[in-house]
């Protein structure tokens, strides 16, 4: 079974700090996605990655910044924490196909900035 | 961007009964897809449909896709307590390497 990891399901914050959202995924999947998920906004892209290195922004990307320096893992980090950030995280990865193929999630990470 | 929108927002039904949720989207699509999310959890995915298909079953899901209206809709036949969660339409589009999703619908199945 494909498995997408989030390093935390909870996090606190204080506004200000520098906070890092970590993605692990063990399928050796190219693409990988950070999504928020807000109260009757769905899932809003953040940012995406189709390969080492390579970083794509997405609809949302204000404020966020990722890493991608091993293909299984992505990372999202907040620069500058801020209490409009607080939000249920979603990381997914795919396969890179012709078509675009079903996407796994991870568990999500529910953070709180205060 | 363009997203899918899934109607109704929230349906809540008796346990055996039929839940029909649709979903619209504005462009070309490479394909749509529905995922469910149980409470404070990640999404799963559900079932793909291509645009060159009219419909897809598995187990007790249906989902057929209108092109021309571009609108698709998924059916949960028999549905279960277990059914009770939210669910997102999806849709991938040409060129575009990224999956846009909807609002998301909230069913409720009562025992």
């Amino acid at each position: 079974d494909v498995k997408v990891t989030q390093s935390s399901r909870y996090l606190v914050k204080r506004t200000g700090e520098k906070v890092f959202l970590e993605c692990v995924q063990d399928m050796d999947h190219e693409n990988m996605f950070w999504y928020r998920q807000d109260p009757g906004l769905g899932l809003r892209l953040i940012y995406f990655s189709y390969d080492v290195k390579m970083k794509e922004k997405g609809d949302i990307p204000e404020g966020y910044s990722v890493s991608r320096e091993k293909k299984e893992r992505f990372s999202l980090i907040l620069e500058s924490a801020s209490t409009n950030q607080t939000s249920m995280y979603l990381c997914a990865s795919s396969l890179r196909g012709t078509g675009f193929p079903e996407a796994f999630f991870g568990q999500g990470t529910r953070l709180t900035v205060v | 961007s363009q997203q899918g929108e899934e109607d109704p927002q929230a349906l809540s039904i008796q346990e055996g009964e039929n839940a029909t949720m649709n979903c619209s989207y504005k462009t070309s699509i490479n394909n749509l897809q529905w995922y469910r999310q149980n409470s404070g959890r990640g999404l799963v995915h559900l079932i793909l449909i291509r645009s060159n298909e009219r419909e897809k079953h598995s187990g007790r899901l249906r989902v057929t896709l209108d092109t021309s209206k571009k609108s698709s809709s998924l059916l949960i036949t028999a549905s279960r307590a277990a059914d009770t969660a939210s669910y997102f339409c999806a849709t991938a589009f040409y060129g575009n390497n990224r999956l846009a999703f909807g609002k998301g619908n909230q069913v409720v199945v009562i025992p």
